[in-house]
């Protein structure tokens, strides 16, 4: 299948600063992809929708100013969680729909963040 | 609101044996439905994709059917080995839009014993 890569997988910082997380569709273009947060044992919770070229599009209750999503181009799309605190302390997993009838979605590997 | 419903929501099994594991949504306008592994802290893996024409889709010792009138979808493990053991998650795609979301199952975690 198509591969989607995501970076850093695992990343601690201090609390109060930003960090950055990297979505890449590597064999595929995407315009749309999802950023997920997963909670142990849980199933996955969309945060947000990131469009190329365009604002994302972000679900009740998940603060735009707080996580950051820019999708500059076909195969990009990061997502910056600014002023991280321990409560941000999640696994955050990106996908890419590949473009075409078929719709299919393919998820990166994830990225565990922890906020000392 | 779409509702997707997996059961049972952990199985274990010795190795060997065919397993089957239901997924059951509540809107049957889907778009299509999509069967992922997950193991532990790793994203998932895309392992078979249902457009909701279709009726079943297989790949190696994995079969998955589709009811979309009924609500219901199955992934069929055939002769099941311990590296099957993982979460299996269900999710529908509501409509061919890009900006349409998943809405996932909770998961089926499996494990098969040696």
């Amino acid at each position: 299948g198509a591969v989607v890569s995501q970076h850093p997988s695992w990343v601690i910082c201090k609390s109060g600063t930003s960090v950055k997380i990297e979505c890449r569709s590597l064999d595929f273009q995407a315009t749309t992809m999802f950023w997920y947060r997963q909670f142990p044992k849980q199933s996955l919770m969309l945060m947000a929708t990131s469009n190329e070229g365009s604002k994302a599009t972000y679900e009740q209750g998940v603060e735009k100013d707080k996580f950051l999503i820019n999708h500059a181009s076909l195969t990009l799309s990061t997502l910056t969680v600014t002023s991280a605190h321990p409560e941000d302390s999640s696994f955050y997993i990106c996908s890419a729909l590949m473009q075409g009838p078929a719709g299919e979605l393919f998820f990166g590997e994830g990225s565990r963040l922890t906020v000392l | 609101k779409q509702e997707v419903t997996q059961i049972p929501a952990a199985l274990s099994v010795p190795e060997g044996e065919n397993l089957v594991l239901n997924c059951s949504f509540t809107d049957s306008a889907i778009y299509n439905l999509q069967w992922f592994r997950q193991d532990p802290g790793k994203g998932l893996t895309s392992l078979l994709l249902i457009q909701s024409s279709q009726r079943e889709q297989t790949s190696g010792r994995l079969n998955a059917s589709l009811d979309k009138s009924s609500g219901r979808s199955t992934l069929y493990i055939a002769a099941s080995q311990p590296g099957d053991s993982a979460t299996y998650l269900c999710a529908v795609r509501p409509s061919k839009t890009s900006g349409s979301r998943l809405t996932f199952g909770e998961g089926t975690q499996l494990t098969v014993n040696p």
